[in-house]
């Protein structure tokens, strides 16, 4: 089993439609990270999160420490909002490396 | 611009040959990190660095070496070029949130 399990691995929405990618992790964490990548394109992190929750524009990412579970959430969704995102922990213990998702591709029609 | 700067973007090389892959970074991060990017298999490290002078092995170090003589720069070497280092390479910097290059995408023939 993979340490960190992202849902649902592909996502096919209307534009509008509002978006939620799930996120969880098997192992004690001191942060998690969603990146986005668009296709053929390079990856850009858009959430740092110890705890609680952030927004940046349309995006929101939730994260609850306790069940070891982060959302990424796309409100009023866009075709441009197409691309894989990532979800990605740094284990608490060790050297500050990343573990990664498999990540979720998600694809907003017009 | 601030950032994360790969060079070169596209490169194809025969097997056998070697190149490095160079990785620059203005933030003043101290960790640096170069990873192998294949379908189906997500991000995977191949080398980090957590500071200038040092580096370490991640999960694929096999066939790749890496140099951190200035605090600005990662440099990934492939000394001896396999069908298998087919790939895209990122490099990634990090103080907290991390940064990310455009990627080399390298086809060894």
């Amino acid at each position: 089993k993979n340490e960190v399990e992202q849902s649902p691995q592909n996502l096919t929405a209307q534009e509008g439609e509002f978006i939620t990618i799930n996120c969880s992790y098997s192992v004690g964490i001191s942060a998690l990270h969603w990146l986005q990548q668009h296709p053929g394109g390079g990856i850009v992190s858009l959430f740092m999160l110890s705890s609680g929750k952030k927004k940046h524009g349309r995006l929101i990412a939730t994260i609850n420490i306790q069940e070891k579970h982060s959302s990424l959430h796309i409100t009023a969704s866009h075709p441009r909002d197409s691309a894989v995102y990532i979800c990605a922990v740094r284990v608490s213990q060790g050297a500050q490396k990343l573990v990664f998702g498999q990540g979720t591709r998600l694809t907003i029609n017009p | 611009n601030a950032g994360v700067t790969q060079t070169p973007k596209f490169r194809v090389l025969k097997t056998g040959q070697s190149m490095t892959l160079l990785c620059a970074q203005d933030m003043n991060h101290e960790y640096m990190y170069w990873y192998r990017q294949d379908p189906g298999m997500g991000l995977r490290l191949i080398h980090y660095s957590v500071g200038e002078g040092t580096t370490a092995k991640g999960e694929v170090p096999d066939g790749y070496n890496v140099s951190r003589l200035k605090k600005q720069n990662f440099l990934l070497g492939l000394e001896s070029a396999a069908p298998s280092q087919t790939s895209v390479y990122f490099c990634a910097s990090s103080q907290g949130r991390y940064t990310f290059g455009s990627g080399t995408r390298l086809t060894v023939v």
